[in-house]
């Protein structure tokens, strides 16, 4: 089962553009990458997911090494409503019986 | 639509007694999913339906967790025999085609478990 090793707290300030790496040494190849956000008292939400190289939507990038151990969450431009904890998933639910592992999340912190 | 619903909000039960927890997946989502977060740590699988079979239980702590699903829709999450660890928020999420890569899911409000 793939582990996930993200920093545990970052801060930022308004306006500025932060980027979450994500280390997943033992991912498999059928896994993809999905990032969710969880604001207190609240579900975690989807941010993006990737599977190899570049994901752009219109929240986030995801950039994905070619060896595909590590990735990086980039958010543009964040404001204090960004401050959230971000957490890495690796896998996918496939035939195989594959499985979900949240990380222990990046509790971004976003000072005006 | 509507999204993924659970009941109850909160639920405060003593120690020993069982608990249902209800989660209601958004309509046509093959997949349903439970995950258990404690206080100020991340989220912990405990199973995965799909449809109405559970192929991955492998997450449920002990043998007084159980879950089942029918109609392909609502789940329940049973826990007999409550004890103070089992303290959490409960999350169930629901996802439209598992096993593709596009399993996005939607997770519902949770609910707040207190074992005293």
């Amino acid at each position: 089962l793939a582990k996930t090793t993200q920093p545990i707290s970052m801060d930022s300030y308004e306006g500025q553009e932060v980027n979450i790496t994500c280390s997943h040494n033992n991912i498999a190849t059928n896994d993809y990458i999905t990032w969710y956000q969880q604001f207190p008292s609240q579900g975690p939400r989807f941010i993006i997911q990737g599977y190899k190289t570049k994901v752009t939507n219109e929240v986030a990038s995801l950039f994905i090494p070619a060896d595909r151990k590590s990735s990086t969450l980039s958010l543009p431009r964040v404001s204090l409503s960004d401050t959230a904890v971000y957490y890495c998933l690796v896998g996918g639910f496939y035939n195989q019986g594959g499985k979900l592992i949240f990380g222990q999340g990046t509790e971004l912190s976003v000072k005006p | 639509g509507a999204g993924v619903s659970q009941s109850p909000s909160n639920k405060v039960t003593e120690k020993g007694k069982d608990v249902e927890l209800r989660c209601d997946p958004i309509s046509g989502h093959t997949a349903l999913y439970w995950y258990r977060q404690r206080l100020g740590q991340g989220l912990e699988f405990l199973i995965y339906f799909q449809g109405n079979s559970a192929p991955d239980k492998s997450g449920l702590p002990s043998d007084r967790f159980s879950a089942e699903r029918t109609g392909e829709s609502v789940s329940t999450l049973t826990i007999q025999r409550t004890q103070q660890e089992d303290s959490a928020v409960y999350l169930c999420a629901s996802s439209l085609v598992p096993g593709t890569g596009g399993d996005e899911q939607y997770f519902g409000p949770g609910t707040r478990l207190t074992v005293t």
